[in-house]
């Protein structure tokens, strides 16, 4: 089954300890990306990838850090949490099938609180 | 930079109704339009998209929505609305496959039996 994987599902944690939010996905798909969604603001995009090793910034990046090593997985790290970063995450990919333009599967979202 | 605006936060619609939700955005070149939708606690699910041809676009559960080069808007439609369409809808826009991607805040949608 084609599908975006994101661990952990919920995570409380405090201020300062660093973590990862994983992401996972078996479509072989190019590009990924990682959105916080906040009430009333939808959702912004964090960082983006267009293949391995190759990252850009999206609208909201300061706080948060990406790497790419592996086509499958694009883990979300944050270094210094912080009660801001407080969000619900998604991770999305996308990628080319056969020269038609395809469109973003999202994960099922991580919910973090940070104290 | 491009931007996308939903002026209903909430709307609240009797079943069997019909349902227009709007979307107006800011984009330099030739959009790529999208509509998601997100049940409670759920991730999103992909509605419909528009990246060219006939402006009027068919998507999955009966909706449709039509691009409006003139007045920037991608407007979704339905014409009899169920119990199980209440949700919240985000319009987005973007370029190919995700880059530069944006949201709009959401539209949630109420449905009376």
């Amino acid at each position: 089954e084609a599908q975006v994987t994101q661990n952990p599902r919920y995570l409380i944690t405090v201020t300062g300890k660093k973590l990862t939010v994983t992401c996972s996905q078996n479509m072989n798909h190019e590009y990924m990306s990682w959105y916080r969604q906040d009430p009333g603001l939808g959702l912004r995009q964090i960082y983006y990838s267009m293949n391995v090793e190759v990252t850009d910034k999206g609208d909201v990046p300061e706080g948060y850090k990406v790497s790419r090593k592996e086509k499958r997985n694009f883990p979300l790290i944050l270094e210094s949490p912080s009660p801001n970063q407080t969000s619900l995450y998604f991770c999305a990919s996308s990628g080319r099938l056969a020269g038609l333009r395809d469109t973003q599967y999202f994960g099922p979202g991580t919910r973090l609180t940070v104290l | 930079a491009q931007s996308v605006t939903q002026p209903d936060i909430h709307i609240t619609v009797s079943e069997g109704a019909s349902l227009e939700l709007r979307c107006n955005y800011s984009y330099g070149a030739t959009p790529y339009l999208f509509w998601y939708v997100q049940s409670p606690g759920q991730g999103l699910q992909l509605l419909l998209k528009y990246f060219s041809g006939d402006t009027l676009v068919q998507g999955i559960k009966g909706f449709e929505a039509e691009f409006k080069r003139s007045q920037s808007s991608f407007n979704l439609r339905k014409p009899s609305v169920h119990w199980s369409d209440a949700a919240e809808y985000f319009c987005a826009v973007g370029a190919n496959y995700g880059q530069n991607f944006v949201f709009g805040p959401g539209t949630r949608l109420s449905v009376l039996p």
